[in-house]
């Protein structure tokens, strides 16, 4: 069972271009989330889907979108990337449909955007 | 505004030493969460604290949460290197709401 997994593990981006990071789970999770960790900062939440066909809103969500066409893959788009989104993504997921169940993290995307 | 608050950010401590993380938090909530965090590697969960007094010990690392005080600690018995990472606690909303986290160092 591989859990959680994303694509690309990183990326060095033009500033401008288009560019979607991919988070797929194996685990049935019904709920999703997408977070950046920022150097010497805990993460920040930036969007959720609780179900599959829902999205929402985190902390952090202006540059991003996000979709979730089935149960396994939540992928978050950034439309035009900015410097300022250099970070290091991490995609998670819980069984339940809120942050009231544990969550479950991927390996991350290390993504610098020049 | 909701504030996840730990302390201290950054400890060196020797091994065979104790110590405690806290993590403050402003709202009530039931429960919390800690994490570990290795260098260039994502988190991995290590305690669920459920409700109020609950405390969950594994290995060296023992978790409690005082839910009137608002407040979680992390306790380390007789560190070892090995131990050496991020902690983080983190409080359910919509998502999680991380504290800043604590780097622990362990020196031989």
């Amino acid at each position: 069972i591989a859990g959680i997994t994303q694509a690309p593990t990183s990326q060095i981006l033009a500033a401008g271009r288009r560019m979607t990071l991919r988070c797929t789970q194996d685990m049935r999770h019904n709920a999703m989330y997408w977070y950046r960790q920022d150097l010497g900062l805990g993460l920040r939440l930036i969007h959720y889907s609780n179900t599959a066909g829902t999205t929402g809103k985190g902390e952090v969500p202006d540059g991003y979108s996000v979709s979730r066409a089935n149960t396994d893959d939540f992928p978050l788009t950034l439309a035009s990337a900015v410097p300022s989104q250099t970070s290091v993504y991490f995609c998670a997921s819980s069984a339940g449909g809120t942050s009231y169940n544990e969550q479950f993290f991927g390996p991350g995307t290390r993504l610098t955007v020049l | 505004e909701l504030k996840v608050e730990q302390n201290p950010l950054f400890l060196s401590m020797q091994e065979g030493k104790n110590y405690t993380i806290y993590c403050n938090y402003s709202t009530t909530s039931d429960r919390l969460y800690w994490y570990r965090q290795d260098p260039g590697k994502s988190l991995e969960s290590l305690f669920v604290l459920l409700s109020n007094g609950a405390v969950k010990q594994e290995g060296r690392l023992m978790a409690s949460l005082d839910t009137k005080a608002r407040l979680s600690t992390l306790h380390i018995t007789a560190a070892v290197h090995d131990l050496s990472a991020t902690y983080f606690c983190a409080f359910p909303l919509t998502g999680l709401v991380f504290g800043q986290g604590t780097r622990l160092t362990i020196n031989p």
